[in-house]
This record gives C-alpha cells, sequence and structure tokens, in this order.
C-alpha cells in the first residue's frame, strides 16, 4: 500500500527566507505527485504536479526517486504563502479510477 | 465550467441523530467522486470513493455510510452519530478518466454534541 509522510507538522519561516516542504512515499509503481495547498479559509487546492514540472506562485518540486521524495522548494517565502500544504500521490485503484493518498500536512506559517 | 457544491457548511448534532451531507457537481459527466475527512495532525482520510452510479466502496470500517443515486450527487450518512464522528468533511470530484488531480468542495464542518 502506498504512504506519504510529511515529517513536519508546522514550519516557520521569516518574511524571505527559503522554503522547503518535505515529503516521502512508498510505493510499488510509478508515482505521480502533488501538492495541495489550503490557504486560510479557502478550498484545498492543487499547487503543482511533478509531471507538469512547472512553478507555480514561486514553488517548484522534484521527484526524487532514488530518495523517494518530492519536496517542495521556494527561494524567498512571502507571507500570503502561509497555509497548510498536503503532498499526495496518486495511485491506481482499478476500474478506471485513481486515489488520492495524502499526507498529514505540514502548516507553513511565513513570519513578517 | 465544472463546480462542486456541499452542505450544510456546518452542523451541529446530538449523539444518535441522523447524518446526512450531500455533494453536487456541476458542469461534467460521470465524475469520480470522492468523500474526505480532515483532521488536525491526522491529514486527510478517505472515507468513501465512486467511479459510477450505485458504485461505492469504502476505504475506512465506521459508523458512516456513502451513497450515490444520481450520476453527480454524493451523499455522506450515518443512522446513529457518534461523538467521534465530529470533525470536517471534504467532497471532491475528479475526472472519469483523470489520473489523480481532484477538485475539492468547501466543507461540512459536523459537531456531535
Amino acid at each position: 500500500a502506498q504512504r506519504v509522510t510529511q515529517p513536519e507538522k508546522l514550519l516557520s519561516v521569516f518574511k524571505g527566507a527559503p522554503v522547503e516542504l518535505k515529503c516521502n512515499y512508498s510505493y510499488s509503481g510509478s508515482p505521480e505527485l502533488f501538492w495541495y495547498v489550503q490557504y486560510s479559509r479557502q478550498r484545498l487546492q492543487l499547487l503543482l504536479r511533478h509531471i507538469s514540472r512547472e512553478s507555480i506562485k514561486g514553488f517548484t518540486a522534484d521527484l526524487n526517486k532514488g530518495e523517494t521524495s518530492f519536496h517542495l522548494k521556494k527561494p524567498f517565502a512571502q507571507e500570503e504563502d502561509s497555509a497548510m500544504y498536503y503532498c499526495a500521490l496518486s495511485a491506481y485503484s482499478g476500474a478506471g479510477s485513481y486515489q488520492l493518498t495524502f499526507g498529514k500536512g505540514t502548516k507553513l506559517s511565513v513570519i513578517p | 465550467s465544472q463546480t462542486i457544491h456541499q452542505w450544510p457548511a456546518t452542523l451541529v448534532q446530538p449523539v444518535g441523530s441522523p447524518l446526512s451531507l450531500e455533494c453536487t457537481v456541476e458542469g461534467t459527466s460521470n465524475p469520480n467522486l470522492y468523500w474526505y475527512r480532515q483532521a488536525a495532525g491526522r491529514g486527510l482520510q478517505l472515507l468513501f470513493y465512486s467511479v459510477g452510479i450505485g458504485q461505492i466502496s469504502s476505504e475506512v470500517p465506521q459508523n458512516l455510510s456513502a451513497s450515490r443515486p444520481q450520476d453527480r450527487q454524493f451523499i455522506l450518512s450515518s443512522k446513529k452519530l457518534l461523538l467521534s464522528d465530529s470533525g470536517f468533511y471534504l467532497c471532491a470530484w475528479s475526472p472519469g478518466t483523470g489520473t489523480g488531480e481532484l477538485f475539492f468542495g468547501e466543507g461540512s464542518r459536523l459537531t456531535v454534541l
């Protein structure tokens, strides 16, 4: 069975400092990984997916199959980055459907 | 464009009372539908998912059940609520041919007293 681990429940950084939210996964197949974000009083929404290899709001994440990691990074944190971040892994569950397994989430707090 | 609605947004119920949370999706057909529970420090727990009308898969044995009476309607129910059922419930959908991106509703906060 697949598993997603986010070791930090809470991460506090100063504005302008680099940010790295850690995510490790366990999956026997070829993984598809995502980062979801939930800002205060907003819906949980997709931030980025490893397949697209794009930068969203200054965030990037690289899939490292050797280390089974998908850490989320941003060189300079902004106050508006404060939110709850979830790492997720997509696994095929049969009958043409996929399931997302989420980590427990990391709350990022950017200190002005 | 596609939208997802779930209600009620908040609900306070006594122990032993029934529950019905409803979720509907618009602007798409044959979506995969999901119910998650979100708890602080415990992340998002998948409760049920459905790939079609009447097809429900349960991920966690519990006091809850789900039904999909129509293509774009997903209902979370309980006959008798427990204190431990309190939490924040999220409905989500994904395209039937998708590979994992989910679109979430705004959530329903349930408090069982």
